[in-house]
């Protein structure tokens, strides 16, 4: 079945560092690929998401890159700010019949002044 | 607020109860999704209505159960609860559910946060 790998957390960094979550999926057919962000004591909220191989989805700074040859769809910004301190969590969804959201583990960020 | 109402917000209840958690799509979506998530297990997929049926079913319990009325309100109802029912309970709603427009994402609401005590 489809499933969605992402780093193991917390990554810790300090304000303006680059940051990157690996994310690598595993499904049949072309799935459409989403980050969502959870700030403490929310729910999650799409962050951004590509349909298609090579589509870059961007939102607040992040981006990631639809990469179909290695099933891979990285979390990157270039410069974090303590506010972006959350959980994130990569996600897909399959392009056939009644496709569920399927969520990796997420990844804990949190940046310090 | 992301349109998807959630009630309650918080939960406490002993073990051997049966609670029944609330879910209001956004406006115009037909589809509800429901997830636990535990520190543990992380998000784990539960159920999913459309437009009042049953569409897939991931791990849920059988203690467990739910329903999307014909106003769209989604109803989990959980039952004989243990300790480790304790978890967030989340609810999310899109605007239609087949893979042929996947590119939809999830909308959720806020959650409600169980405590079996």
């Amino acid at each position: 079945g489809n499933s969605v790998t992402q780093m193991e957390g917390p990554v810790t960094l300090s304000e303006e560092a680059f940051l990157t979550i690996n994310c690598t999926y595993t499904a049949t057919g072309y799935p459409s690929l989403f980050w969502y962000v959870q700030y403490p004591g929310e729910g999650l909220q799409l962050l951004l998401k590509a349909t298609k191989a090579d589509d870059k989805g961007s939102n607040k700074g992040f981006e990631a890159t639809y990469r179909k040859e290695t099933t891979s769809f990285h979390l990157e910004k270039g410069s974090v700010q303590v506010s972006d301190s959350a959980v994130y969590f990569c996600a897909l969804r399959g392009n056939t019949g009644f496709q569920k959201l399927v969520f990796g583990t997420g990844t804990r960020l949190l940046v310090s002044p | 607020d992301s349109g998807v109402t959630q009630t309650p917000k918080h939960l406490i209840t002993a073990t051997g109860q049966r609670v029944t958690l609330r879910c209001s799509p956004r406006s115009g979506d037909l589809s509800v999704y429901w997830y636990q998530q535990s520190l543990d297990q992380g998000l784990q997929f539960l159920i999913q209505y459309y437009n009042g049926e049953e569409r897939a079913k991931g791990n849920i319990l059988e203690r467990f159960s739910a329903q999307q009325f014909p106003d769209l309100h989604s109803e989990l109802n959980l039952s004989s609860l243990e300790l480790g029912d304790s978890a967030l309970y989340f609810c999310a709603s899109s605007e239609i559910q087949t893979g042929t427009r996947s590119n939809y994402g999830y909308t959720f609401g806020s959650g409600t946060r169980l405590t079996v005590v």
